[in-house]
Formats: C-alpha cells, sequence, structure tokens
C-alpha cells in the first residue's frame, strides 16, 4: 500500500522560512497536497501540485516536488505565529483516495 | 468558495445511542463525499467513500453497519453511528470533492463525538 512520511515536529522563530519534508512511496501519485490543521478544526486545503510540476508558488508558500526521489515540501516564507499548526501533506495516486502523511507539528515562538 | 460545513460540532451521547452527523457542501456541488475519523495527534483514517445515489464504499476493518453512510444529494451525506460506545469517541471529519472539478478536496470543520 502507499506511505506518506513526515517529520514530527518543527519549531522557527516569527520571520524565519519554514520547510516541511514530506516523503511517499506511490509511484503513480497524480497530485500532492498540503493541507493545515488548527487545533480542534478540520483541514484546510493551502495547496497542491501537479506530478508533472517540480514547483508551484503561491504567496507565502513555496512547494517543491522531486518526482524522482518521491520528495514533497512546502516552504513557508516569513513564518508567523498564526502559521503554528498541523501540516498534513497528501497524495492522490493509484488507489483513487488521498493517503495523508502523519502530519508535521509547526511551532512558532515570537 | 469550496466550504463545507459540519453538523453538530460537538456531541455527547449514552452508550447504546444512535449518533447523527450532517456534512453539506455550502457552495458547490459534490458528487463524492469522505468520511474521515481522526484519533488524538495522529493523521487521518479515510472510513468509507460516498457517491451520490449509490452506496457507500467502506474501507478495510470499517463496520458497514455500525458506521451508516447516506449521501442522498449532492450537497449532503449523513453518517450514523449506530448503538455508539466509549471506543467510539473520536473526531469525525467529512470532506466533499467538487464535481467535474480537479482533484481538490475540500473538508468540513470536524465533529467531536464523546460516548459516555
Amino acid at each position: 500500500g502507499e506511505d506518506v512520511e513526515q517529520s514530527l515536529f518543527l519549531s522557527v522563530r516569527e520571520g524565519d522560512s519554514s520547510v516541511i519534508n514530506c516523503t511517499y512511496t506511490d509511484s503513480s501519485s497524480t497530485y500532492l497536497y498540503w493541507y493545515k490543521q488548527e487545533p480542534g478544526a478540520g483541514l484546510q486545503l493551502l495547496t497542491y501540485i501537479f506530478s508533472n510540476m517540480d514547483m508551484k508558488q503561491d504567496q507565502r508558500l513555496t512547494v517543491l516536488l522531486n518526482k524522482k526521489d518521491k520528495h514533497l515540501s512546502l516552504r513557508i516564507a516569513d513564518t508567523q505565529t498564526g502559521d503554528s499548526a498541523i501540516y498534513f501533506c497528501a497524495e492522490f495516486g493509484g488507489f483513487q483516495k488521498l493517503v495523508f502523511g502523519t502530519g508535521t507539528r509547526l511551532l512558532v515562538s515570537p | 468558495g469550496a466550504v463545507v460545513s459540519q453538523h453538530p460540532s460537538r456531541v455527547i451521547c449514552k452508550s447504546g445511542t444512535s449518533v447523527k452527523i450532517e456534512c453539506r457542501s455550502l457552495d458547490f456541488q459534490a458528487t463524492t463525499m469522505f468520511w474521515y475519523r481522526q484519533f488524538p495527534k495522529k493523521s487521518l483514517m479515510l472510513m468509507a467513500t460516498s457517491n451520490e445515489g449509490s452506496k457507500a464504499t467502506y474501507e478495510q476493518g470499517v463496520e458497514k453497519d455500525k458506521f451508516l453512510i447516506n449521501h442522498a444529494s449532492l450537497t449532503l451525506s449523513t453518517l450514523t453511528v449506530t448503538s455508539a460506545h466509549p471506543e467510539d469517541s473520536s473526531f469525525y471529519i467529512c470532506s466533499a470533492r467538487r464535481t467535474g472539478g480537479t482533484y481538490e478536496q475540500y473538508f468540513g470543520p470536524g465533529t467531536r463525538l464523546t460516548v459516555t
């Protein structure tokens, strides 16, 4: 089956850049996503990238995809305290459903 | 756009009773809706996929008689937890995929179920 892995925790200072990494195993992934979850809330779709793209930028967010290594990253520029949350990567591939990573808890300190 | 609502946001019920959770896509039509369960500090576990007008497809290990799913219209899906037990206490999140769109999937705010 598919497997999506993330590091569990990341701590940065306000104003720094954050980079959250994700690896996946499904070579037939067509779309890859980043979601944000704040405490007690559902998931907010931040951005997604097609598997034939290398990079996508959307304001403070930059997504990089290395399809050969099956590695996805999310860079948040000028990280703010309001960015503190859990970030999930997810891939959509051969099984026609989203497979989520384990989630990375981002803590932004002032 | 692309707002998904859930109702109720929190519910407490006694063991043995049934609880219904509603999921609505407010500003788009969703042929396909999904129900997830999330344990504390864990990722989301897909329970079932429902398509409007047809029976839901359940993931392995999910009891279909325990978790009844109905997708009666293009904007509404319901999850009924029947004969609830304390181990059913969890955070349930629904999601909807826009009909005819790309593979964007939008999530509801979740329902916290506590069974006493």
